[in-house]
């Protein structure tokens, strides 16, 4: 049973380009999240999806991200127009579908973004 | 808003003993999570509170009291591949959102 898949693992990108990281959550599980761990810093929450929805996108920034999870294939977080700040070490968690609260977390081993 | 503090860095000695501690003050509560990340990989579930007391597996154990906003994670019996990042979690009013401190460096010594 594979564990969350991300991919790429690393993604450079030039200032003004977009990048795009996957997110295949484990066997069975639909709900979908995205965190931001930048340097020295704790994972900052940023979306919380489940299949063709978004459920809470409190931690997006306004502009230039945007992040969906479709019908069929991966959850994407596009970021268009990269700056350098946008630099970090991106994770997805998935949990199963469900009305109680999740006791635990699924995380895949992060896209490492980096913006030159 | 979230805050959640917890040590930089921590080295302790092969076999050993170490405790690491975790406080909050978060606008709701709903249960405390630990991770472990190694350098460069994904966040590992090591354990989950939501009621006061202490909870064992293993080597690790972890303990909660929410009167007092703390938390603290025990790894006894340090071994080399203990050498990693441990996070401490809050999830709050909601069901699904962690709000994660920085996290705690351990480097285990021989």
């Amino acid at each position: 049973n594979a564990g969350v898949m991300q991919n790429p693992r690393h993604l450079v990108r030039r200032r003004g380009q977009e990048a795009r990281l996957r997110c295949s959550p484990m066997k069975g599980h639909s709900h979908v999240y995205w965190y931001r761990q930048l340097p020295e810093e704790g994972l900052k929450f940023m979306v919380y999806l489940q299949k063709e929805n978004i459920i809470d996108e409190s931690g997006m920034p306004k502009e230039r991200f945007s992040a969906e999870f479709p019908k069929e294939g991966p959850s994407i977080l596009r970021i268009q127009q990269v700056v350098r700040g946008d630099s970090a070490a991106y994770f997805c968690a998935s949990s199963p579908p469900g009305s109680e609260p999740i006791t635990e977390a699924f995380f895949g081993q992060g896209t490492r973004l980096t913006v030159v | 808003g979230q805050n959640i503090d917890q040590p930089t860095e921590m080295t302790a000695t092969e076999g050993a003993i170490v405790q690491i501690n975790c406080t909050y003050q978060t606008s709701g509560f709903n249960g405390l999570f630990w991770y472990q990340q190694h350098a460069g990989e994904a966040p590992t579930f090591l354990s989950y509170n939501v009621l006061d007391g202490l909870e064992e597996k293993g080597r690790f154990s972890s303990f909660l009291s929410r009167s007092k906003g703390y938390s603290y994670l025990l790894l006894k019996e340090l071994q080399m591949k203990d050498s990693a990042s441990y996070l401490c979690a809050v999830r709050d009013g909601n069901d699904y959102k962690l709000s994660f401190g920085a996290g705690t460096t351990v480097t285990v010594r021989a």
